[in-house]
């Protein structure tokens, strides 16, 4: 199941608003989840279950979609979440694979 | 607290063979299943692989790419799980992390990842 994610660098100010799209090549239900990465750490899950936020990520994190389209959004930008983006499928008939990520960079 | 430290990277000549081991502690081990994921230098995640639990029969999962020449097995009695790469190729060249996720998915937990460098 391949995921392509859009756009691949997304340029805006702290306090916008920032919504990252992950497309499914084939129907995952909503097995999909969300992960941040600032460089050279490890992955955090953000949003699991498609719209789930994980244990402690702050409520400006939301997901949504089923299917095949899925959207991460970031209601207002802090300073702390300029980084890179990735969305993941978890289907449990199919390999996990991951998008090729997008990066949300400072204006 | 839970604790992922992956051990056994280095430098490996194309075509050698690695084996990469996960040390878990703070969790239940033997009812959790195990991935690795990978990440060359400047590039994106790229899931590898996964164990399940003696309860699902230690079931494997490998992604295509790497199905045949990489091989995840585990030792419960050691809470450690091991990734074994053969035939490795300089593509083959990244962090690799092992990670668990918690019941239901909900969250997960990575090791630090170690390096693994094919180069002639």
């Amino acid at each position: 199941i391949v995921l392509t994610q859009s756009p691949t660098t997304l340029c805006l100010s702290p306090g916008e608003r920032a919504t990252l799209s992950c497309r499914a090549s084939q129907s995952i239900g909503s097995y999909l989840a969300w992960y941040q990465q600032k460089g050279g750490q490890a992955p955090r899950l953000l949003i699991y279950s498609a719209s789930n936020r994980a244990p402690g990520i702050p409520a400006r994190f939301s997901g949504s979609g089923s299917g095949t389209d899925f959207t991460l959004t970031i209601s207002s930008l802090e300073p702390e979440d300029f980084a890179l983006y990735y969305c993941q499928q978890r289907t449990i008939w199919a390999p996990w694979t991951f998008g090729q990520g997008t990066k949300v960079e400072i204006k | 607290e839970v604790h992922l430290v992956e051990s056994g990277g280095g430098l490996v000549q194309p075509g050698g063979s690695l084996k990469l081991s996960c040390a878990a502690s703070g969790f239940t081990f033997s009812g959790s299943s195990i991935h690795w994921v990978r990440q060359a230098s400047g590039k994106g995640l790229e899931w590898v692989g996964r164990i399940k639990d003696r309860a699902n029969s230690y079931e494997t999962t490998y992604a295509a790419s790497m199905k045949g020449r990489f091989t995840i097995s585990r030792d419960d009695s050691m809470n450690t799980a091991y990734l074994q790469m053969n035939s490795l190729e300089t593509e083959d060249t990244a962090v690799y992390y092992c990670t668990r996720p918690t019941s239901f998915w909900i969250d997960d937990y990575w090791g630090q990842g170690t390096l693994v460098t094919v180069s002639s």
